[in-house]
């Protein structure tokens, strides 16, 4: 079955800085790649997904890439800001029947941007 | 407004009681899911339901019991079989290869 690897573990950046997650995916056939965001005893939220179609997605400071032939994608956030201070998540799925079209998530990534 | 509700947001179970949490969409999605979440970890499935009265085992599936009679609710079972319950349970609708939109949680401890 899929396995998806997230790091690092915890980021540290300062405000205004870049900064950059990035998972690996097992499964050659996922083609569904999204990234959510959780704050502190809320749900996860998702910020932005990319399909297997195309190789980047941007959303104002927020950007994904994905590159099949290694298996790994990336979540880029330009211009960091204290509220992006969260833990981000990064999931894969695939087309198919049964358990296949599950999201398969990776363990997380706390996020600080220090002021 | 759409979106998924759980209630309670905070629950305490005793010792061989079992728990019930509630998960309600308005998103009218085919697919509903339960996760548990401890600290420093991931999202674990415990169940899904692709379709009404219809669910399966996720990956930690023991010690926890679902229904699906009607397709916005999938309300989850902490029985007393499951010997470490103490997490926070998220609910997620959606599709099949298709994004995921979850509730708020629902933290369960000990008493």
């Amino acid at each position: 079955g899929e396995n998806v690897e997230q790091h690092p573990s915890t980021l540290s950046v300062q405000e205004g800085d870049s900064a950059v997650i990035k998972c690996t995916y097992s499964d050659s056939a996922s083609n569904y790649f999204p990234w959510y965001k959780q704050e502190l005893g809320k749900g996860p939220q998702l910020i932005i997904d990319i399909r297997s179609n195309v190789g980047e997605k941007k959303d104002q400071r927020i950007a994904v890439t994905l590159n099949k032939t290694a298996k790994h994608f990336s979540l880029h956030i330009t211009e960091t800001q204290p509220e992006d201070s969260a833990v981000y998540f990064c999931a894969a799925s695939r087309a198919g029947g049964g358990s296949q079209g599950n999201l398969i998530f990776g363990k997380g990534t706390k996020l600080s941007v220090k002021p | 407004d759409g979106g998924i509700t759980q209630s309670p947001k905070y629950l305490f179970r005793k010792e061989g009681q079992n728990v019930t949490l509630s998960c309600e969409q308005n998103l009218n999605h085919d697919a509903m899911y339960w996760y548990r979440q401890d600290p420093g970890q991931g999202l674990r499935l415990i169940y899904y339901s692709q379709i009404v009265n219809d669910f399966q085992k996720g990956d930690i599936a023991e010690g926890y019991s679902v229904s699906r009679e009607k397709k916005e609710s999938f309300p989850l079972t902490v029985t007393s079989a499951q010997k470490n319950p103490t997490a926070f349970y998220l609910c997620a609708s959606g599709g099949r290869n298709q994004p995921q939109h979850f509730g708020d949680g629902t933290r369960l401890s000990i008493l």
